[in-house]
């Protein structure tokens, strides 16, 4: 039982360039969370799902989008990076019963040159 | 707009002593609130958490105050433990949400 895992874990892009960032997990979650953590900022939700096909924007969604096209997966995309994106990235999931009790992936660290 | 703020961004205990750690909100709809517990390259996890109904859940160690007049709760760690060195993130979510707003995060240091 992984949990939830995340991948890279590590990713420096040049400014416009594209990538996609993976989270799985393998907890049966229905929902999936993707946040960016800077500092002093916390953590800013940017685009989460409540189940398979479904995706909602968070606090910070400009210059990301998501897809879940399987239960255990939620993809998070930066089209166009801008050194502005540089941060830690999180996934989170969590089980339709266990309100608000998210299980946190062991981040991606993104730098954006 | 920021709906949950802890305002220390860091805090020193000398080991075995208190550490008490805060939190205050502004959204009167958040009625369940959890602490993160987060060290250096690793995700947050989850550490103990109260819902509105109650001012007081203690686990272990561990125990947090909500005071909903105040919005403000706490997190007190007693005896703190040189592990216990963490940032630790105040998180809030309100009925019927299906997302946590957090903190800002504080970053607790035991010392021996």
């Amino acid at each position: 039982n992984a949990g939830v895992t995340q991948t890279p874990k590590f990713r420096v892009l040049k400014t416009g360039q594209s990538m996609t960032l993976l989270c799985a997990q393998d907890m049966n979650h229905e929902y999936m969370y993707w946040y960016r953590q800077d500092p002093g900022m916390g953590l800013r939700l940017i685009h989460y799902s409540v189940g398979e096909g479904t995706t909602a924007k968070g606090e910070v969604p400009d210059g990301y989008n998501v897809s879940r096209l399987k239960k255990q997966n939620f993809l998070l995309g930066l089209e166009s990076a801008a050194p502005s994106q540089t941060s830690v990235y999180f996934c989170a999931s969590r089980g339709t019963y266990s309100y608000n009790e998210q299980f946190f992936g062991p981040g991606t660290r993104l730098t954006v040159l | 707009d920021q709906q949950v703020k802890q305002n220390s961004p860091s805090l020193s205990v000398q080991e075995g002593r208190i550490s008490i750690l805060n939190c205050d909100y502004t959204n009167s709809m958040f009625d369940y609130f959890l602490w993160y517990k987060k060290y250096p390259a690793e995700g947050p996890t989850f550490l103990i958490s109260i819902s509105s109904i109650k001012d007081k859940n203690e686990d272990g160690r561990f125990t947090v105050f909500l005071n909903k007049s105040a919005k403000h709760l706490s997190l007190h760690i007693v005896p703190s433990q040189p592990g216990d060195s963490a940032v630790y993130f105040c998180a809030a979510s309100a009925q019927g949400a299906q997302k946590l707003v957090f903190g800002q995060g504080t970053r607790l240091t035991i010392n021996p």
